[in-house]
């Protein structure tokens, strides 16, 4: 079963801070994707990659970065945090293109920004 | 095993027909969401459901906690319903999501 773990699970942050979303996959998966979750809605897509050292980007890219340092590493930066982004986010991968494979979850990042 | 098993893994349907698809739970599940994940990767929310069932259109579903297991019902399908369904299980009333590894629907006409 292919495992992708987030960390940290969840994070208090100060607007206008820095924040990095970490997620691991251990199942050699070329795809990585980072979701976010506001309460009461559907995952919207911020950023994803296909290949290391490389990322796209997704529905809702304003205001995040990716990083996708090796195939099992995708991390999403927020610059400058603002109270807008508290919400919870999805890492997910996939083996190849989204509408073919199945997507791994991991469990969510619960991240405040006060 | 898995927590959250979903099934069908597939399911390929003619336009105007019916279908159901199914999650059944072996954890204690506290609510049920159920998504619509389109071609780009982007997962629409189609129910957030605590135990008891809700309507939407051509969309029916049913959470019995108890029983573990929660229900998708599409009536008269259209083309427009393909894609994947993935339920996703929250268990002891924290946010963090379990996922089903989702049903792929195709409607044909």
């Amino acid at each position: 079963e292919a495992a992708v773990t987030q960390s940290p699970r969840s994070k208090v942050a100060v607007t206008g801070g820095k924040v990095t979303l970490s997620c691991h996959q251990t199942n050699n998966h070329d795809y990585m994707y980072w979701y976010r979750q506001d309460t009461g809605h559907g995952l919207r897509l911020i950023h994803y990659s296909y290949v290391a050292d490389s990322t796209e980007k997704g529905d809702i890219p304003d205001g995040y970065k990716a990083s996708r340092p090796s195939q099992e590493n995708f991390s999403l930066i927020l610059e400058l945090a603002s109270l807008s982004q508290t919400a919870v986010y999805f890492c997910a991968s996939s083996e190849s293109q989204i509408s073919n494979e199945r997507l791994f979850f991991g469990h969510g990042t619960k991240l405040s920004v006060l | 095993g898995d927590k959250v098993k979903q099934s069908p893994s597939a399911l390929s349907l003619q336009e105007g027909t019916n279908s159901a698809l199914r999650c059944n739970f072996s954890i204690a599940a506290t609510t049920v969401q159920w998504f619509l994940q389109n071609p780009r990767g982007s997962l629409m929310n189609l129910f957030y459901l605590v135990p008891g069932t809700k309507e939407n259109g051509r969309l029916k579903s049913a959470f019995d906690s108890k029983e573990s297991y929660s229900t998708l019902h599409i009536r008269d399908a259209q083309l427009e319903d393909s894609g994947t369904y993935f339920c996703a299980a929250e268990a002891d009333s924290n946010y963090q999501l379990i996922w089903g590894s989702g049903t792929k629907l195709i409607i044909k006409p």
